[in-house]
Parts: C-alpha cells; structure tokens; sequence
C-alpha cells in the first residue's frame, strides 16, 4: 500500500517568515495530494491539494508544488501569521483511501 | 458545498459499554464514506470506509464496526468498549464530479472510556 513520509514533525518560524514542509510517497500509481489543516479539538480541514498533472499550485499565501519522478511534494506557506499555527498533514490517494505523513506542528512565534 | 455531521461532540462511556457514533453527510450524493480514529496528538488511522449502502471496508481487525443504512448515514459501532478505544473519531466524505476526490471532515466526537 501507499507509505506517505512527513517532515519536519515540529517547525517554529517567527511572523512573517516562510514555513515549508515536505512529504514524500511511495506509490507511483497515487495522483492526487491534498493538505489538512489541523486545529485543537477540530476536525482537519482542507486547505490545497494538487493532482499529478499539475506541477505547482497557489492559493494567496499558500502553494503546493510535486515533484512526481522524485515521488515528494511540499506545502509553502509565505508571510506566516499566528493564525497559520496548527497541525499540517499532508496525504496520497490511492484505492479509495488517503494515506496521511505523521502531521507537522507548525508554531507561529510573534 | 458538503457538510459533514457527527453527533455526539463528546462522549464519556464505561469500559464493557455499547457504543453508537453517527455520520451524515450533506450537499452530496453517492459519497465515499470514512470513519478516522485519532489518538492525542497523534496521525490519523483508517478505521473503515465504504463506497456505497450497505458496503463497509474496514481496515483495522478491533473491538469496532460500522454500517451504511443510508446513502449519507455512517455509523460507528460497538458492543463493549475498551480503554483503548478512547479517542478523537473523524468521519469523512468525499465530493462528487470533479470533487470525487477530495476528503472533507467533519467536526469529530471525543470519545473517553473510562
């Protein structure tokens, strides 16, 4: 089955800076990624996702880019803010089901 | 656009007690449904999925079951509870069309066994 791998687990970044977080699959038949955001005590909710014909995606302050020969993709995150302070995890499709990375904790200092 | 609800928001249950949690699924129809378990601070595990009534795929061999009675009702069962299922249980849905794809969560139900 798909192996989805996250990194970093835990990323601090001072307002304003860019945060990046990177995964890495293993099934190269998987052809869409999305990206949930996670907040204490609430469900994920989605925030991007890319599908394999699609090198590079951007919603404002966030993009998503694949990289599909090397088998990863990123979540760029420009201009952080406190609110963007939360658990990220990113995911692969494959038969139906997501397979998600282990979550990035994400800190905003101010 | 799709909502996804689940009741209860919380719940405290002894070990040995049935349990009954429930999904359903607005703005959509014919969806791929999906019950995650997620321990504290930790990732998210499939516990099953289905892809149409009366269809349940499940992916963890446990104390758990699910069913589908309708095209939008998920449920979540099980006869007696353990201390390890303690939990944050997430139901998912997917769109449909060119959303068929796309996974949306609902709010989850906090389930401590005690």
């Amino acid at each position: 089955g798909e192996n989805v791998e996250q990194h970093p687990s835990t990323l601090s970044v001072q307002e304003g800076d860019s945060a990046v977080i990177k995964c890495t699959y293993s099934d190269s038949a998987s052809n869409y990624f999305p990206w949930y955001k996670q907040e204490l005590g609430k469900g994920p909710q989605l925030i991007i996702d890319i599908r394999s014909n699609v090198g590079e995606k951007k919603d404002q302050r966030i993009a998503v880019t694949l990289n599909k020969t090397a088998k990863h993709f990123s979540l760029h995150i420009t201009e952080t803010q406190p609110e963007d302070s939360a658990v990220y995890f990113c995911a692969a499709l494959g038969d139906y089901k997501l397979s998600f990375g282990a979550g990035t904790t994400v800190t905003v200092r101010a | 656009s799709q909502t996804i609800h689940q009741w209860p928001a919380t719940l405290v249950q002894p070990v040995g007690s049935p349990l009954s949690l429930e999904c359903t699924v607005e703005g959509t129809s014919n969806p791929n449904l999906y019950w995650y378990r997620q321990a504290a601070g930790r990732g998210l595990q499939l516990l099953f999925y289905s892809v149409g009534i009366g269809q349940i795929s499940s992916e963890v061999p446990q104390n758990l079951s699910a069913s589908r009675p309708q095209d939008r009702q998920f449920i979540l069962s099980s006869k007696k509870l353990l201390l390890s299922d303690s939990g944050f249980y997430l139901c998912a849905g997917t769109g449909t069309g060119g959303l068929a794809d796309t996974q949306y969560f609902g709010p989850g139900t906090r389930l401590t066994v005690l």
